[in-house]
């Protein structure tokens, strides 16, 4: 058990629609980032947050956003899904606000399929 | 551009036999390197990480990895494999540009099966 928690594992939505997934860091982490796993893509960054402010984006898409609250969990809001959104979401946590100077610790991801 | 590049996207072994899952990597300056490894329905956790000190580098379950600045390589082994082992491994770049310095690119990751 990693200490990074992620809600829904799993999600079946439509296209066009709007999901939100959620992740709750490893106590006293202060760096979320969120990935996207698919088998064409591999594992691409979206974006990282540290303490609240957005710190670096990766490929992340305009219809996707994500914020860090004042209690550290993270939402990714994910809009107008289209079926190429079908991935697994993983969200990582880590004290510092880079992720090669520690360690990243995932939790086990969302699941989302568009249909 | 910072990359990496996992060699074979499937390795099979035998128990007992040794393991070795290739990783180059194309850096214009020293890199920081990790291998990190997913097991079935988990998320990925940190094998090791090469951050510029010994160039041999010991990791959790047996595991080691060599920087090779030579040959841009930073392959990961282990003498003798165990069914535990099956698991997908991915090698990552760190990011040393850019607003997005710090952050790591990964391979597209190996999936080791172990055959009894």
């Amino acid at each position: 058990d990693s200490g990074v928690t992620q809600t829904p594992k799993h999600l079946i939505t439509a296209t066009g629609q709007r999901v939100t997934l959620r992740c709750s860091p490893r106590s006293g982490d202060l760096s979320v980032y969120w990935y996207q796993q698919s088998l064409d893509q591999g594992l691409q960054f979206l974006i990282q947050y540290y303490n609240g402010e957005e710190r670096a984006k990766g490929n992340i898409l305009e219809r996707f956003s994500a914020q860090q609250f004042p209690d550290l969990h993270s939402e990714l809001n994910l809009s107008s899904l289209e079926l190429g959104d079908s991935a697994l979401y993983f969200c990582a946590s880590s004290v510092k606000g880079r992720a090669d100077t520690g360690e990243l610790f995932f939790g086990e991801g969302s699941r989302l399929t568009v249909l | 551009a910072q990359s990496v590049t996992q060699l074979g996207s499937h390795v099979s072994v035998s128990e007992g036999a040794l393991v070795l899952l290739r990783c180059n990597y194309s850096s214009s300056v020293p890199p920081y390197l990790f291998w990190y490894v997913q097991y079935p329905n988990q998320g990925l956790q940190l094998l090791l990480k090469y951050t510029s000190a010994a160039t041999l580098v010991k990791g959790i379950n047996g595991f080691e990895a060599e920087f090779k600045k030579s040959e841009t390589s930073f392959h990961l082994t282990k003498p003798s494999a165990h069914m535990s082992d099956a698991a997908e491994y991915f090698c990552a770049v760190s990011l040393n540009y850019g607003g997005s310095q710090g952050n790591l690119i990964f391979g597209k990751g190996t999936k080791l099966s172990v055959k009894p």
